[in-house]
């Protein structure tokens, strides 16, 4: 079945450190690629998206490009704040079967700490 | 727009009791999701709705279920409630429709049951 797996966590960095955040699945269709984030307290808001190949999803300084030779979904920042705290989680969605696309996999989440 | 609204926030049941879980989904949209996050499993799918049809069942015992009114509106149901039903239950709307372009997800900021 569709799986998500993401680098061991936690992570701390410092302001203004470069972030990465690995992510791969395996699915047997053709997925959408998602990368949800959750404060805390709160529930999941999408951060960005892709939907096929090469694409590049970017939303408030991350991005992320749907690499399908790797089956890789990796997250990047250039610089963090403080305020990127936060529980990140990424996600599929396979619509190999025509009638999925409500329901999302999901990895394990890592958590991020950035530091003053 | 309103977004996806859960209620209660906070709900606290004894073991052997049922309970019931509300979820409004964003105006217009069809599609209802339900998910179960906890520390240990992470947020594992519980089921779809669309137009009041499940559409798609997680890996779930039959203790947990669900429905769509015909106003988008879902609730879910778990009877005989066990200590390890203890977990935060999220549920998302997604605006039904073709193409790759509609798979988003809109979380709702859960409801936290705690079974004692």
């Amino acid at each position: 079945g569709d799986s998500v797996t993401q680098m061991e966590g936690p992570v701390t960095l410092s302001e203004e450190a470069f972030l990465t955040i690995n992510c791969t699945y395996t699915a047997t269709g053709y997925p959408s690629l998602f990368w949800y984030v959750q404060y805390p307290g709160e529930g999941l808001q999408l951060l960005l998206k892709a939907t096929k190949a090469d694409d590049k999803g970017s939303n408030k300084g991350f991005e992320a490009t749907y690499r399908k030779e790797t089956t890789s979904f990796h997250l990047e920042k250039g610089s963090v704040q403080v305020s990127d705290s936060a529980v990140y989680f990424c996600a599929l969605s396979d619509r190999a079967g025509g009638t999925s696309y409500g329901k999302l996999t999901f990895g394990q989440g890592t958590i991020l700490t950035v530091h003053p | 727009k309103a977004g996806v609204t859960q209620t209660p926030r906070y709900l606290i049941k004894t073991r052997g009791q049922q309970v019931t879980l509300s979820c409004s989904p964003i105006s217009g949209h069809r599609s209802v999701s339900w998910y179960q996050q906890t520390p240990g499993q992470g947020l594992q799918f519980l089921f779809e709705y669309f137009s009041e049809t499940q559409r798609n069942k997680g890996n779930f015992p039959g203790r947990f279920s669900g429905r769509q009114f015909s106003n988008s509106r879902s609730e879910m149901n778990v009877s005989t409630l066990e200590l390890g039903d203890s977990a935060l239950y999220l549920c998302a709307s997604n605006l039904q429709g073709g193409g790759r372009g509609n798979t988003e997800a809109f979380f709702g900021q859960g409801t936290r049951l705690t079974v004692v």
